[in-house]
């Protein structure tokens, strides 16, 4: 998972296999989350997100799952490939309910190593 | 696809210098941000903006000035660079409304100040 420190928390994976990071977030009264990855040089690309109605939601490959409970986001990756060598991190906001906020708050992020 | 694209990769600068740093959207999106990437700190928020010539302060907005003249446009200025500003600094737009919070980053701008 993700914390605060000189380090990102590191997760090496073998190609082909299913990858799963974790993100806890900090504020309950959150309502909309995303998952970005960040390759090596490149700006943050989205990548899949989720409102707070929802617990699970599915793309290509990338499935995000919503705890509201404990405050725990995940994103999981089907059938790992070198291409998804990156760092990955989430963010969240208010933005459905009541005076939402145009920020975003963002983890520190996790870095995703793919053995060939 | 929205783009979001930044003047220059890779800047160097003087202590001292003047230096802008330049965001273009060409999805006619409200709102533009800017934030820096540190390692071990994660992207922090300089500035942003939600209309033309509005701006709000981010997190760190110290050393830092923004303009917005135009929607699509939204430039970074350090008055008077220092060495504590080598970072990357990354630019990045949002609809804002109609379920549209996401935003979209460009490539980054690499400044070292020597």
């Amino acid at each position: 998972g993700e914390s605060v420190g000189l380090h990102l928390p590191t997760l090496s994976v073998q190609e082909g296999d299913n990858s799963i990071i974790n993100c806890a977030y900090s504020n309950s009264a959150s309502d909309y989350f995303i998952w970005y990855k960040q390759e090596s040089g490149k700006g943050p690309q989205f990548i899949i997100d989720i409102r707070s109605n929802m617990d699970k939601r599915q793309g290509q490959r990338v499935t995000v799952l919503l705890n509201k409970t404990v405050k725990h986001l995940s994103l999981q990756i089907a059938a790992t490939q070198p291409g998804d060598s990156a760092v990955y991190f989430c963010a969240e906001t208010i933005a459905y309910s009541g005076a939402g906020s145009y920020q975003l708050t963002f983890g520190k992020g996790t870095k995703l190593s793919v053995i060939p | 696809d929205v783009k979001v694209t930044q003047s220059s990769r890779y800047l160097v600068k003087r202590t001292g210098e003047k230096v802008f740093l330049e965001c273009v959207q060409d999805m006619d999106h409200e709102n533009m941000f800017w934030y820096r990437q540190d390692p071990g700190l994660g992207l922090r928020l300089i500035y942003f903006s939600y209309d033309v010539k509005m701006k709000e302060k981010g997190d760190i907005p110290e050393g830092y000035s923004v303009s917005r003249e135009k929607k699509e446009r939204f430039s970074l200025i350090l008055e008077s660079a220092s060495t504590n500003q080598t970072s990357m600094y990354l630019c990045a737009s949002s609809l804002g409304h109609d379920g549209k919070y996401e935003q979209y980053f460009g490539p980054g701008t690499r400044l070292t100040v020597t």
